[in-house]
C-alpha cells in the first residue's frame, strides 16, 4: 500500500521566515498526493494537490508544493509565515486505480512572533 | 453546500454505554470514510464505503465498533459498549469515485468522551 512519511513532527519558525514542511511518499509509480491544513478543533482542509499536471502545485493561504519523482518528495513551502499558518499539517497519497487515501503523522507548525 | 455535516459535534458518555455518530456527506459524493484521531495514533481510517457498499473496514478496532451506510446521504458509527480508550475525535469525510485524483472533503468531527 501507498504511504507518506513527514519529516519532522514538529517545525518551529518565525514571522516572516520561510516554511518548509517535508513530505516522501513510498511509490515506483508516481501517485496522487495532497496537503491538508487542521486548525484546532476544526476539521482537514485541503490546502492543495498533485495530480500528474504541473509538478509546481500552488494552493490556498501563499503555500505551494513541488512534486519530485527522483526524490519521490512533495515538500510544502511558504516564502513568509503568518501567525494564522500556526497549524498541523498533513500529507496524503492516493494510488492510482482507487481511492484509498493515507495520511501522515502530521507536523505541527508553529509561528513564532 | 453545506459541507460533510457531522452530529453530535460532542458526545460524553459513561463506560459501557452505547454511542452513535453521524454524518451527511456532501450531496453528489458517493465515497465515505470513516476516520478516528487521537495524539497518539494520529489520523486513522476506520473503513469506508463506495456507493453505500462497504470496502474496507480494516481499520476498525473491535468487534464493538460498527458503521452502516443505509443510503447515499447517511451514514452512523456505533461503539457498544463504549470504553475510556475510545475517547477521541472521530471525522467523516466524503469524496466522488469518479474522476481521478479526487480529494476528501472532511466534516467537522465528533469530539468524544467515554468517562
Amino acid at each position: 500500500a501507498q504511504s507518506v512519511t513527514q519529516l519532522g513532527s514538529h517545525v518551529s519558525v518565525s514571522e516572516g521566515a520561510l516554511v518548509l514542511l517535508r513530505c516522501n511518499y513510498s511509490s515506483s509509480v508516481p501517485p496522487y498526493l495532497f496537503w491538508y491544513v487542521q486548525y484546532p478543533n476544526q476539521g482537514l482542509q485541503l490546502l492543495l494537490k498533485y495530480t500528474s499536471a504541473a509538478t509546481l502545485v500552488k494552493g490556498i493561504n501563499g503555500f505551494e508544493a513541488e512534486f519530485k519523482k527522483s526524490e519521490t518528495s512533495f515538500h510544502l513551502t511558504k516564502p513568509s509565515a503568518h501567525m494564522s499558518d500556526a497549524a498541523e499539517y498533513f500529507c496524503a497519497v492516493i494510488s492510482r486505480g482507487n481511492n484509498d487515501m493515507r495520511f501522515g503523522a502530521g507536523t505541527r507548525l508553529t509561528v513564532k512572533p | 453546500d453545506a459541507g460533510v455535516i457531522q452530529s453530535p459535534r460532542h458526545e460524553v458518555t459513561e463506560m459501557g454505554q452505547e454511542v452513535t455518530l453521524r454524518c451527511k456527506p456532501i450531496s453528489g459524493h458517493n465515497s465515505l470514510f470513516w476516520y478516528r484521531q487521537t495524539m497518539m495514533r494520529g489520523l486513522e481510517l476506520l473503513i469506508y464505503f463506495n456507493n453505500n457498499v462497504p470496502i474496507d473496514d480494516s481499520g476498525m478496532p473491535e468487534d464493538r465498533f460498527s458503521a452502516k451506510m443505509p443510503n447515499a446521504s447517511f451514514s452512523t458509527l456505533k461503539i457498544q459498549p463504549s470504553e475510556p480508550r475510545d475517547s477521541a475525535v472521530y471525522f467523516c469525510a466524503s469524496t466522488r469515485l469518479a474522476g481521478v485524483g479526487n480529494e476528501q472533503f472532511f466534516g467537522p468531527g465528533t469530539r468524544l468522551t467515554v468517562l
